[in-house]
C-alpha cells in the first residue's frame, strides 16, 4: 500500500521559497506508471493543481500556467521522495498543500500541510 | 474560479437520494474520465469514485457515477447522516496538460 508523508514548515515569509518534501513508501519515485504531484487547497482557490513529476525513461516535469514561473518539483531517488519549491511567495500562497500519487487518476494523498505567509 | 463547475450545496434528508453534478469542457470531462472524492473536514481527499462509474474497494455502493458528454454526476443513495462533508469532482485537462478539479459540494444531511 503506497503511503505519503510530508514534512516541512508551516510559516514562510512574503518573498521567501516555500519547500515541502513528500517521502515515498511502497512504491518507487522512478516508477514507470505513476506520477507525483503537489496541490494545494485554499478557500479562495479550491484545489489547485500545481505540478507534477515523472520518470518515463528520463524525467519530465509538468506546471500548472498560475506558478509556472516560481516553481520547481525535483524527484530524490535516493531518498524515494520528491520536493516542490515556490519561490517568491505572498499571503495569497497560503494554503493546504498536499503532494499525491497518480496514475490514471490522483489515488493516493499525503497528510497534508498548512502553510501559512506571514511575516 | 475552478474549471469544473459544481453546485456549492446539496442536501438530503437520511434514506434519500441525492445528485450532485460537476460540468466542464471538450478538454476535460468531455475528453476522459472523472473522478470523485470525498473530504472530512480536516483530512486529504479520498477517492470515492475512478473512471466514470468505478468504486474502489471499501467505497459502499450506494455510491455511483455517470457521466455524459462534458458533464458528470455522483450519486448517493440512502443518505446516511455520515455522508454529510465536501465532494469534489476531477479530471485531467488536455488544453492544461494538468489536473482540474471542481469548487467543491458540500452536501447537508437534513
Amino acid at each position: 500500500q503506497v503511503q505519503l508523508q510530508q514534512s516541512g514548515p508551516g510559516l514562510v515569509k512574503p518573498s521567501q521559497t516555500l519547500s515541502l518534501t513528500c517521502a515515498i513508501s511502497g512504491d518507487s519515485v522512478s516508477s514507470k506508471s505513476a506520477a507525483w504531484n503537489w496541490i494545494r487547497q485554499s478557500p479562495s482557490r479550491g484545489l489547485e493543481w500545481l505540478g507534477r513529476t515523472y520518470y518515463r525513461s528520463k524525467w519530465h516535469n509538468g506546471y500548472a500556467v498560475s506558478v509556472k514561473s516560481r516553481i520547481t518539483i525535483t524527484p530524490d531517488t535516493s531518498k524515494n521522495q520528491f520536493s516542490l519549491q515556490l519561490n517568491s511567495v505572498t499571503p495569497e500562497d497560503t494554503a493546504v498543500y498536499y503532494c499525491a500519487r497518480s496514475e490514471q487518476w490522483l489515488n493516493n494523498w499525503g497528510q497534508g500541510t498548512l502553510v501559512t505567509v506571514s511575516s | 474560479q475552478s474549471v469544473l463547475t459544481q453546485p456549492p450545496s446539496a442536501s438530503g434528508t437520511p434514506g434519500q437520494r441525492v445528485t450532485i453534478s460537476c460540468s466542464g469542457s471538450s478538454s476535460n470531462i468531455g475528453n476522459d474520465y472523472v473522478h470523485w472524492y470525498q473530504q472530512l473536514p480536516g483530512t486529504a481527499p479520498k477517492l470515492l469514485i475512478y473512471r466514470n462509474n468505478q468504486r474502489p474497494s471499501g467505497v459502499p455502493d450506494r455510491f455511483s457515477g455517470s457521466k455524459s458528454g462534458t458533464s458528470a454526476s455522483l450519486a448517493i443513495s440512502g443518505l446516511r447522516p455520515e455522508d454529510e462533508t465536501d465532494y469534489y469532482c476531477a479530471a485531467w485537462d488536455d488544453s492544461l496538460s494538468g489536473w482540474v478539479f471542481g469548487g467543491g459540494t458540500k452536501l447537508t444531511v437534513l
